[in-house]
């Protein structure tokens, strides 16, 4: 089993600024099968990024993901109020499906 | 615009059976190219996946499941189903329905269901 090992466990960042969020795996995610969900209180997580880099539909261009092999990073260039949230990052190279343990995004 | 709807008890006693359903509109449960699977969250802690199935019948679970996990499908309802046996107190969580691209994303969530798992 891959076990996906996210960091920050929290990190504070003021609006418009950038935010740089890590997933690392304990093993090579096979094809860069990597994604990235965004889960605000009391609701389900939404698709962010898939394939490591690629948007899913509707999502702004200031989400970017990149990384391979390993180490995996979710990028937010300028931070809008409602982005604030908890982040997971998933595999789907190999089974089973894991999840990181999350990364909480919070207002400084 | 595909939307997924769990179902069931929100109290369980523990050694007991968890039952949900996941109900699907706005799209066929048999479409070949997507699963359809549960995911947990215990409250305030991540992401776990359970299991899916597919309209041909192919299951997947979670390794640390799957003695106690059974998820299967209902085409003619549109529906899936979980089953979890012999639960405990660390079987508390929210259960998400959702659905699985052939790749693995998972593209649509259900709102998601608190069970608690209490006598």
């Amino acid at each position: 089993e891959i076990v996906l090992t996210q960091s920050p466990g929290t990190l504070s960042v003021s609006p418009g600024e950038r935010a740089t969020l890590s997933c690392r795996a304990s093993q090579s995610v096979r094809s860069s099968l990597l994604v990235w969900y965004q889960q605000k209180p009391g609701q389900a997580p939404r698709l962010l990024i898939y394939g490591a880099s690629s948007r899913a539909s509707g999502i702004p261009d200031r989400f970017s993901g990149s990384g391979s092999g390993t180490d995996f990073t979710l990028t937010i260039s300028r931070l809008e109020p409602e982005d604030f949230a908890v982040f997971y990052c998933q595999q789907y190279g190999s089974f089973p499906i894991t999840f990181g343990q999350g990364t909480r995004l919070e207002i400084k | 615009q595909l939307q997924l709807q769990e179902s069931g008890p929100g109290l369980v006693k523990p050694s007991e059976t968890l039952s949900l359903t996941c109900t699907v509109s706005g799209g066929s449960i048999s479409n070949k190219n997507y699963y359809w699977g549960w995911i947990r969250q215990p409250p305030g802690r991540g992401l776990e996946w359970v299991g899916s199935t597919h309209y041909s019948g192919k299951t997947f679970y979670t390794p640390s499941l799957k003695s106690r996990v059974t998820v299967s499908i209902d085409t003619s309802k549109n529906q899936f189903s979980l089953r979890l046996s012999s639960v405990t107190a660390a079987d508390s969580a929210v259960y998400y329905c959702a659905e699985i691209s052939a790749a693995g994303t998972i593209d649509y969530w259900g709102q998601g269901t608190l069970v608690t798992v209490s006598s």
